[in-house]
């Protein structure tokens, strides 16, 4: 079946720091999503991206996606404590949506 | 304009009691979905339903029953509880079937002793 690869599962970085979430699937997406959760809350949608090479921005979140559509990776610029949490990719496989196992981010002040 | 509700937000089962997860939306969303979250292991949908009268399985559907008599609600049966569903459950909802943004609900703690 259909599988998203997340990686790092972990990721503790000094405020200030750049941070990189990277998703990854075997077959062709038609598109991803990606979702934030803080601690202790549901998941957020943040965008969703459906064309090959496509870039977004969020102030200081930058989402791609791959040209083949099998990879996406999500980067936080200077990190600030407001941004802990867990990061998930969702890949949208048809009408089918499949969660990576998300990447937790500490940040320390 | 409430969104996603689910009630409880959190139950203690014994092993072998049943219970029902409520979620409804008021959204006018044609698709509802149930998640269950452990550590580790990301979102993992239970079942799901395009539309009222329609449910389907998905990853995980063992020991759980759906029904979807309305738009509106789409509750989560545990049958007969097992320390294995000890998870976080979330109802999530879009507005059809192909891949739109998913709204999520405030979920709701089992724990099955």
């Amino acid at each position: 079946g259909q599988q998203v690869m997340q990686i790092p599962q972990y990721q503790h970085v000094q405020e200030g720091e750049d941070f990189t979430t990277y998703c990854n699937s075997s077959t062709t997406l038609s598109n991803i999503q990606w979702y934030k959760q803080r601690p202790g809350g549901h998941p957020v949608f943040l965008i969703q991206l459906v064309k090959s090479g496509e870039v977004k921005k969020q102030k200081r979140l930058t989402f791609q996606f791959g040209e083949a559509k099998k990879n996406s990776s999500l980067h936080i610029t200077a990190t600030q404590t407001t941004d802990v949490g867990t990061y998930f990719c969702a890949g949208g496989y048809g009408n089918k949506l499949v969660f990576g196992a998300g990447t937790i981010l500490r940040v320390k002040s | 304009n409430a969104g996603v509700t689910q009630t409880p937000k959190f139950q203690v089962l014994k092993t072998g009691q049943s219970m029902t997860l409520q979620c409804a939306q008021d959204m006018n969303h044609e698709y509802m979905s149930w998640y269950r979250q452990d550590p580790g292991m990301g979102l993992r949908l239970i079942h799901y339903s395009v539309g009222a009268g329609i449910t389907d399985q998905g990853e995980v559907p063992n020991g759980y029953n759906v029904s979807r008599s309305t738009t509106e609600d789409f509750p989560l049966r545990l049958l007969s509880a097992a320390p294995s569903q000890t998870s976080v459950y979330f109802c999530a909802t879009r507005l059809r079937a192909e891949t739109y943004e998913q709204y999520f609900g405030p979920g709701t703690r089992l724990t099955v002793t």
